[in-house]
């Protein structure tokens, strides 16, 4: 069974730094996806940021960055120039590749609270 | 717009009386499912639905039902509540799967608002 671990439960940061949350997660599999998830206090889940395991190079989106280590199963989620706005709980999650797709199915850390200070 | 509405948004009930939680989508996805989230324990899949007719339990199935009658819906049913169901409920869709060959292919999940139950 896969399973996905966030060590952080909180963390804080002045506006404008950089923050980078961890994510480690276990599984057998050589195919998967993982997946960021920001939850900010309206509760909506919003996809943040997705990366597939075949790919070596690391996913951006904007001010958002991930550093993938499949080998040490590793996935940490890094924000430059954080903004108020990126104040939310952060989730990191995984999705089993099957053949020709995807099972659909998450598998959620614990979540990080992440507070950005003025 | 293409988007999930889930319905109540927010819900206090008491133990024993059965309720429903709607979830509807107008994106003609075939895959749904249900997730309920708790603190220190991140978001749990309770049940999905591959399309019409065919629902299947997640790893926290106990104490819920579905059914899937009509593409579009697809809803959560507390038969008996009990407080340890009180909780944050999402509904999600997406395309399913295609074959697209080994590198597959990934389809984005779109949760709904929540579901915030209380259970006394």
């Amino acid at each position: 069974a896969q399973t996905v671990t966030q060590s952080q439960p909180e963390m804080s940061v002045q506006e404008a730094e950089t923050v980078t949350l961890s994510c480690t997660y276990d599984t057998s599999e050589s195919n998967y996806y993982l997946f960021w998830y920001k939850q900010p206090p309206s509760r909506q889940m919003i996809l943040v940021i997705r990366q597939e395991a075949y790919k070596q190079q690391n996913a951006t989106e904007n001010r958002f960055s991930v550093n993938f280590q499949k080998a040490a199963k590793s996935f940490s989620l890094k924000i430059s120039d954080s903004q108020l706005g990126d104040t939310a709980m952060y989730f990191c999650a995984f999705m089993k590749h099957v053949y020709g797709g995807a099972t659909n199915k998450l598998i959620f850390g614990t979540g990080t609270l992440l507070a950005v200070q003025p | 717009e293409a988007q999930v509405t889930q319905n109540p948004r927010y819900l206090i009930t008491v133990t024993g009386k059965k309720l429903t939680v709607t979830c509807s989508q107008n994106m003609n996805h075939e895959y749904m499912s249900w997730y309920r989230q708790d603190p220190g324990l991140g978001l749990r899949q309770i049940y999905y639905s591959m399309n019409v007719e065919v629902t299947d339990k997640g790893d926290v199935p106990e104490g819920y039902k579905v059914s899937r009658k009509e593409k579009r819906n697809f809803p959560l049913i507390l038969e008996s509540p009990s407080p340890n169901q009180t909780s944050l409920y999402f509904c999600a869709s997406c395309i399913s799967w295609s074959s697209h060959g080994l590198k597959g292919s990934y389809n984005e999940q779109f949760f709904g608002p929540g579901t915030r139950l209380t259970v006394l």
